[in-house]
């Protein structure tokens, strides 16, 4: 199972753009990277999911450089809404698939 | 609303007691998991079901017995438990556990053992 590191907390304010960055040094060839965002006392909710280069949907981006060690998840100008834990999971299978601690992000006013 | 529902969202429950958390999906997927989220600590996948079959168990205590009636009902029986239980337990789904399709979690039930 491919392992991640994130760091654990980060502060930003509103309307800053947030780069979340997670290493996956052990990441094999059949592997996704899937971030998840979770508020208190919810679920945690599917954000974006990447292989390599970049993906972009409407509430985020993720970049893969081309080794793919690691990966950057890019949330444009953020808001109080967005403080929230995100998750970086790193698998081909769900069955495989662990979460980490997060990145618990505080956005401040 | 992310169609996956647990029943109920709070249960407070003596160690002695038996008790039921519930999880149907409306979203016709295929694979349904159950996590142990407890204060400060990761989540932790507890049981796997692939069209109905448990594929994964997290050397989960007995206590904990999971049942998977059908691919839209997930249900995670309790007994005899301990204070350390006390946590979130939340249910998720996902098109099948063979891919790496997202998978869409329940708001959980908050569990405390008095």
């Amino acid at each position: 199972l491919a392992k991640t590191t994130q760091p654990i907390s980060m502060d930003s304010y509103e309307g800053q753009e947030v780069n979340i960055t997670c290493s996956h040094n052990n990441i094999a060839t059949n592997d996704y990277i899937t971030w998840y965002q979770q508020f208190p006392s919810q679920g945690p909710r599917f954000i974006i999911q990447g292989y390599k280069t970049k993906v972009t949907n409407e509430v985020a981006s993720l970049f893969i450089p081309a080794d793919r060690k690691s990966s950057t998840l890019s949330l444009p100008r953020v808001s109080l809404s967005d403080t929230a834990v995100y998750y970086c999971l790193v698998g081909d299978l769900n069955n495989d698939m662990r979460f980490g601690a997060g990145t618990r992000l505080t956005v401040k006013p | 609303e992310t169609g996956v529902t647990q029943t109920p969202r709070h249960l407070v429950m003596g160690m002695t007691n038996k008790k039921s958390l519930k999880c149907e999906q409306h979203l016709g997927h295929n694979a349904m998991y159950w996590y142990k989220q407890s204060a400060k600590k990761p989540l932790e996948l507890m049981f796997v079901y692939n069209f109905k079959e448990q594929t994964e168990n997290n050397s989960v205590p007995s206590r904990f017995s999971p049942e998977c009636p059908n691919s839209s009902h997930l249900f995670l029986h309790l007994h005899t438990l301990q204070p350390e239980d006390s946590a979130l337990y939340l249910c998720a789904s996902s098109s099948d556990g063979i891919s790496n399709q997202p998978q869409h979690f329940g708001d959980g039930t908050r569990l405390s053992i008095l």
